[in-house]
């Protein structure tokens, strides 16, 4: 089974601020990566697949990058709107698995 | 494209209770469907997913024996049957549904979700 190690697990930062979030995975997934936002309550949204596709309607300030074992997803420019939780999923093989996730918080 | 999630609610150790989920807005029978839970204050689980065709599942090995996962075309609905359920299996459960295309996998859409409980 493949595993995906997110970190940081926590993120604390201030609107404007550039925040990266990495994502490796203990066996070589190609690019079939997935990225999700999830704020409180609310079902999670995808951001990017196949690890650097953005999706219709996401912001530009969102981005990924990455193959093999080690992905990132980056904001450029962190917006109030922006402090969620973020979730990475690899599709590369069943079972399929999630990222423990990043909390990004306001500084 | 929508998402419906109907049928949680509170059992107990050992019932059963099976979730459904009405979709609309697309080719249901085109796409593969996934469920994915979290518990309460947790990270997210992928648990199910069936294929287009309805003729391949793959299970979560924590569900595996226990949860079936199944869709009825005509219906436009996308089920998870859940028996023998422990105290663990407690999480709000999402309907998804994933895209296949070349070398570009994905869960785009979400429903609300939907809270399973179980306590005794």
């Amino acid at each position: 089974d493949i595993q995906l190690t997110q970190s940081p697990s926590f993120l604390s930062a201030s609107v404007g601020d550039r925040v990266t979030i990495t994502c490796r995975a203990t066996q070589d997934i190609h690019r079939y990566l997935a990225w999700y936002q999830q704020k409180p309550g609310g079902a999670p949204n995808l951001l990017i697949s196949a690890a650097s596709t953005l999706q219709s309607g996401v912001p530009s300030r969102f981005s990924g990058s990455g193959s093999g074992t080690e992905f990132t997803l980056t904001v450029s420019r962190l917006q109030p709107e922006d402090f969620a939780t973020y979730y990475c999923q690899q599709f590369k093989s069943f079972p399929l698995s999630f990222g423990g996730g990043t909390k990004v918080e306001i500084k | 494209v929508q998402l419906l999630e109907s049928g949680g609610g509170l059992v107990q150790p050992g019932g059963s209770l099976r979730v459904s989920c009405a979709v609309s807005g697309f080719s249901f029978s085109a796409y593969a469907m996934s469920w994915v839970r979290q518990a309460p204050g947790r990270g997210l689980e992928w648990v199910s997913t069936i294929f287009a065709s309805g003729d391949y599942t793959n299970y979560a090995a924590s569900v595996r024996g226990r949860f079936t996962i199944s869709k009825d075309i005509s219906k436009n609905t996308l089920f998870l049957q859940m028996d023998s359920l422990r105290v663990e299996d407690t999480a709000v459960y999402y309907c998804v549904r994933y895209v296949r295309e070349s070398a570009n996998y994905y869960h785009d859409f979400w429903g609300q979700g939907t809270l399973v409980s179980v306590s005794s």
